[in-house]
């Protein structure tokens, strides 16, 4: 069966630091990954998918970035956070052909102070 | 206009009763239709998947109006444990590729 790991799953960073999320997925081949914010209280905010390995589409301008160094390894990436930057960040895979739901990982909440 | 749209709630029920959420979609191009159930602080979960013939699973239906664009999930003999945010998804193809479109959630409360 498939499953995607994320972490961590709480984390709080200074502003000004660099940041590094991972999620991997086992299980199947060639996925579509995202990542995705949530503000709290809020809907979700796709930030960039991926269809295959360097392959990234970025849905909102940002001083976030993302990497697809692997088939089934996603990473969301800053040089320097902010404050606004705080949030619940959710990395999910899909079934690449056809129209299909995502699962997503338990999620990273980010606090930067 | 937003794409996918839901009452945002919240949705105050006593246990036992039945609850009905709608969401409607703006493209009727959507191919795809699901419902996802979000406990607080947790990642989104799969609940069902809505087809055009209607389904159900336990006390959970789902149905799919493509001609009036929206999509139902009613809820009967509502438990504490049914409090959740329930999100409403549709899926699209555009830049080739397929894109999950997401409602921003309807917040229910069971009370006992």
């Amino acid at each position: 069966s498939q499953t995607i790991h994320q972490w961590p799953a709480t984390l709080v960073q200074p502003v000004g630091s660099p940041l590094s999320l991972e999620c991997t997925v086992e299980g199947t081949s060639n996925p579509n990954l995202y990542w995705y914010r949530q503000a709290a209280g809020r809907g979700l905010q796709l930030l960039f998918y991926s269809v295959g390995i360097g392959q990234i589409s970025s849905e909102v301008p940002q001083n976030l970035s993302a990497s697809r160094p692997q088939d089934r390894q996603f990473i969301l990436s800053s040089k320097k956070l902010l404050l606004s930057d705080s949030g619940f960040y959710l990395c999910a895979w899909s079934v690449q052909s056809g129209s299909h739901a995502a699962f997503f990982g338990q999620g990273t909440r980010l606090t930067v102070v | 206009r937003k794409e996918v749209e839901q009452d945002p709630g919240p949705f105050n029920v006593p246990e036992g009763a039945t609850v009905a959420f709608n969401c409607t979609y703006s493209n009727s191009a959507s191919q795809s239709f699901f419902w996802y159930r979000q406990d607080c602080r947790k990642e989104p979960k799969l609940l069902m998947s809505v087809y055009s013939s209607g389904n159900e699973d336990g006390r959970f239906t789902a149905q799919l109006n493509r001609a009036s664009q929206y999509i139902s999930l009613l809820i009967r003999d509502s438990k504490l444990s049914d409090s959740a945010t329930y999100l409403c998804v549709v899926t699209l193809f555009m830049d080739s590729n397929y894109q999950l479109i997401w409602g921003a959630g309807t917040k229910l409360i069971i009370k006992p």
